[in-house]
């Protein structure tokens, strides 16, 4: 038990869907992320936010597009994905934007 | 882009003392080495993080020598339960997401 819990573990969907993943952290953390884990690939950072607002943006499509309401939790909604987006979505708190990260368990993402 | 550099994989027995080294020959005065591990269809764990010299928790040791431009990440009597890919970061502490995931170091530890 991390304490960053992510839903779903699993999301299997079409091109043409739109979903969202969603992140849950109680540690008081005042930093969020979205990684990316693609096979045999290391770990790429896509966003992250520090106190509810986005710090940093790594070049992800537009299909992409994260939400953070409040610093407990982080979203990130699909829509219209590609193949290749299927990975390994793993999100991540820190007390503040340059602490040793949390990680959840990730959603494993298949898009079909 | 990682500042650092791993073996791909390591080989191990049970009960071994397992070291995993990452070179950093650019690593700047304020970037700290942190070590994550991460388990199949996990998200990475934090293990142990250093400045210079030597520093021990109750699951590993890092050793970093003066030149600063490699550390040591040590396991003590390492299990099956060890197998996991090592991840070594380097980046300043005080800079906005400066640490960033490299390849990483496969360990497999046999019976």
């Amino acid at each position: 038990e991390t304490g960053v819990t992510q839903t779903p573990r699993h999301l299997v969907m079409g091109m043409t869907n739109k979903k969202s993943l969603k992140c849950e952290q109680h540690l008081g953390h005042n930093a969020m992320y979205w990684y990316k884990q693609s096979a045999k690939k290391p770990l790429e950072l896509m966003f992250v936010y520090s106190l509810e607002e986005r710090v940093e943006n790594n070049s992800v499509p537009s299909r992409f597009s994260p939400e953070c309401p409040n610093s407990s939790h982080l979203f990130l909604h699909l829509h219209t994905l590609q193949p290749e987006d299927s990975a390994l979505y793993l999100c991540a708190s820190s007390r503040d934007s340059n602490q040793p990260q949390h990680f959840g368990d990730g959603t494993r993402l298949s898009i079909l | 882009l990682a500042k650092t550099t791993q073996p791909i994989s390591m080989d191990s027995y049970e009960g071994q003392e397992v070291n995993i080294t990452c070179s950093h020959n650019n690593i700047a005065t304020n970037d700290y080495i942190t070590w994550y591990q991460q388990f199949p269809s996990q998200g990475p764990r934090f293990i142990i993080q250093g400045y210079k010299t030597k520093v021990t928790n109750e699951v590993a040791s890092l050793f970093i020598p003066a030149d600063r431009k490699s550390s040591t990440l040590s396991l003590p009597r390492v299990s099956l339960s060890d197998t996991a890919v090592y991840y070594c970061l380097v980046g300043d502490r005080n800079l906005n997401n400066d640490m960033r995931f490299g390849a990483g170091t496969r360990l497999t530890v046999k019976p």
